[in-house]
């Protein structure tokens, strides 16, 4: 069974703070692993999409990294604020089959 | 910019009824996806449909579910006798390519009494 797994459920930092969190994915037969943003009452609006190992890509404060080998990325925020409070989703496609599975997501609050 | 485009935003059915969602996606993407939430689960993968034909289904997406793309710019997900556990969010989603963004439609709230 594919899981994609995200840690932790929910944070809650202050503004300013930077923050982290781990989405882990199947190891083998990896194709792609897209990061998305979720804010309440409006669609997934897509972050990253990353395809290599080591891959590192970087959109405004935030960024996120790509580990293949081990199955898991990273997904950082520099200098929370408010408006970054939101789910963040990560989801995974393997390279025989088209479905896309969804991790459960991180809540982030950013506390004014 | 472009954007993928959903109707209704709400609809209420009565169990046993068959529903019609509609998406637009983008119009030169490929691949069309339609994913369900239902409150408070997460975001599951239902189908996927690229050149005329469906991709991937998950376990979801059993015979009471079909999907069509019936003029080269809507693509449909028809439910053919809903039950309550259908009751959820529905987004439909597009890309150019596989591995390409997928961009997300506003939802369809569909509610099953």
């Amino acid at each position: 069974i594919l899981n994609v797994e995200q840690s932790p459920q929910s944070l809650h930092v202050q503004e300013g703070d930077s923050t982290n969190f781990t989405c882990s994915f199947p190891s083998s037969n990896f194709y792609a692993l897209h990061w998305y943003r979720w804010e309440t009452a409006k669609s997934p609006e897509a972050l990253f999409v990353m395809t290599l190992n080591g891959d590192e890509k970087k959109k405004g404060r935030i960024s996120a990294t790509l580990n293949t080998k081990e199955g898991y990325s990273y997904l950082y925020i520099k200098g929370s604020q408010p408006e970054d409070s939101a789910t963040y989703l990560c989801a995974f496609t393997g390279t025989s089959y088209d479905k896309v599975i969804f991790g459960p997501g991180t809540s982030l609050s950013v506390i004014p | 910019e472009p954007e993928v485009t959903q109707t209704p935003s709400h609809q209420v059915t009565q169990m046993g009824q068959e529903v019609i969602l509609r998406c637009v996606p983008i119009s030169n993407h490929l691949y069309f996806y339609w994913y369900r939430q239902i409150l408070g689960q997460k975001v599951e993968f239902l189908v996927s449909f690229y050149n005329n034909e469906i991709s991937e289904k998950s376990e979801i997406f059993d015979d009471q579910f079909s999907v069509e793309r019936p003029d080269g710019s809507n693509f449909t997900l028809k439910i053919r006798s809903t039950k309550l556990e259908d009751s959820a969010m529905y987004f439909c989603a597009s890309s150019y390519g596989r591995t390409d963004t997928q961009y997300f439609g506003p939802g369809t709230r569909l509610t099953v009494l």
